[in-house]
Formats: C-alpha cells, sequence, structure tokens
C-alpha cells in the first residue's frame, strides 16, 4: 500500500472551507485513496474515497491531481463539528497483503 | 441497523497477562479488521479476517493473534502484555467488496 503524507495540523475559521492535502506519490494504478475522520475518542468515520475522479457527497468533495500524486479534502463550510483528526489512506479495496498504512494525520481546529 | 461492537470498552491488566478482546461487526459484514491506537505511533494494522480466515496482517509480533467465528465476530488476543501494548484497540468491518470500514469505538486497554 502507497505511503501517504498530510500536515500535522491546520487551522479553518467557521463557515469557511476548509481544505486538507494529502500527498499519496507511491500510489499504484489500483489504490484508491480515503479518506476518514476521528473526533476524540470514538472510532474513525468514513468520509469519501476516490480512483482517478474527482467525488463528491453530503460530507465533502475530494480532489485528485491528474497523476493521481496527491488528492484534496474539501469540507465546503466548516463546523465546530468538524474538528478532528483527518486521515488520509491509499490501498487497495481487496486482496491479501494489503497492509493498510494509516499515518498520523492532520488534526483539523476550526475555530469560531 | 447496530453498529459494530466492542468489548469490554476499558481493561486495565498487568504486564505478563494476557488479555482477549472481542469485536462484533454489522450484520452482513465478513471481513473484521483489527487496529492499534497509540499517541506517538498513529493508527496501525494489526490483521483483518474474513470468512473465518486471516487474509492480511500488519507487523506485529507473534503475541498478537486473532480469530474470527461462523458469525463473523473477532476476537484477538494478546499474550505476555508489555507496558507498550497499552493502547487504544479498534475493530472495523465492511461488506466484501465494500470501500467503507466501519469502526466500533474500540477497548482502551492499560497495562500496568
Amino acid at each position: 500500500d502507497a505511503k501517504t503524507t498530510q500536515p500535522p495540523s491546520m487551522d479553518c475559521a467557521e463557515g469557511r472551507a476548509a481544505n486538507l492535502p494529502c500527498n499519496h506519490s507511491t500510489i499504484s494504478g489500483n489504490e484508491y485513496v480515503y479518506w476518514y475522520r476521528q473526533i476524540h475518542s470514538q472510532g474513525p468515520q468514513y468520509i469519501i474515497h476516490g480512483l482517478k475522479n474527482n467525488e463528491t457527497n453530503e460530507m465533502a468533495s475530494l480532489i485528485i491531481t491528474e497523476d493521481r500524486k496527491s488528492s484534496t479534502l474539501i469540507l465546503p463550510h466548516a463546523t465546530l463539528r468538524d474538528t478532528a483528526v483527518y486521515y488520509c489512506i491509499a490501498h487497495r479495496n481487496a486482496g491479501n497483503n494489503r497492509k493498510l498504512i494509516w499515518g498520523l494525520g492532520t488534526s483539523l481546529a476550526v475555530n469560531p | 441497523k447496530a453498529g459494530v461492537t466492542q468489548t469490554p470498552r476499558y481493561l486495565i491488566k498487568t504486564r505478563g497477562q494476557q488479555v482477549t478482546l472481542s469485536c462484533s461487526p454489522i450484520s452482513g459484514h465478513r471481513s473484521v479488521s483489527w487496529y492499534q491506537q497509540t499517541p506517538g505511533q498513529g493508527l496501525q494494522f494489526l490483521f483483518e479476517y474474513f470468512s473465518e480466515t486471516q487474509r492480511n496482517k500488519g507487523n506485529f509480533p507473534g503475541r498478537f493473534s486473532g480469530r474470527q467465528f461462523s458469525n463473523s465476530r473477532s476476537e484477538m488476543n494478546v499474550s505476555t502484555l508489555e507496558l507498550g501494548d497499552s493502547a487504544l484497540y479498534l475493530c472495523a468491518s465492511r461488506r466484501e467488496q465494500g470501500h467503507e470500514q466501519f469502526f466500533g469505538p474500540g477497548t482502551r486497554l492499560t497495562v500496568l
């Protein structure tokens, strides 16, 4: 599985868009990019995933560069409840030998 | 639909003891993965079980083991506990070929 790199922390004003970057320069063609977040003392929560195309759901948008070496998670209108640690991981969806490498993520603080 | 449940939620053990943690996946999910989360190392993948077979394994010593039952419930066992095993142990389930992992609340293990 590809290793991902994220900034350790970010700040965002409430109501503004939060743009969280992730570098996955060693990603291979069949590996997806997944985003999860973890609010203090809870288990991680799935946000969104993508392979090549940009994706959007009710929680967020995922923008993947054309060379697939990096991506950005966008929370369009951040609220205080979006304060959490955000994890970007890259791996194949199925099969053996998935190592599921999670880093330390980005700690996002949404400020009033 | 009930979420992923983990028992116990909190556990205190002493060095040298062993511990068994339990995870009940969402009904219909046959894949169960286990993770260890510590402040310094972040989320680390332990192993994944699918239909009672271990499908993937992370880089942990043999003291960490697991199993899955025919009803998809899973247990993980840690023998000869060390102080460094103190962590939040998370379990996640997903549908076969599903992208989204659903995490439980975790078991907080403290080794004294």
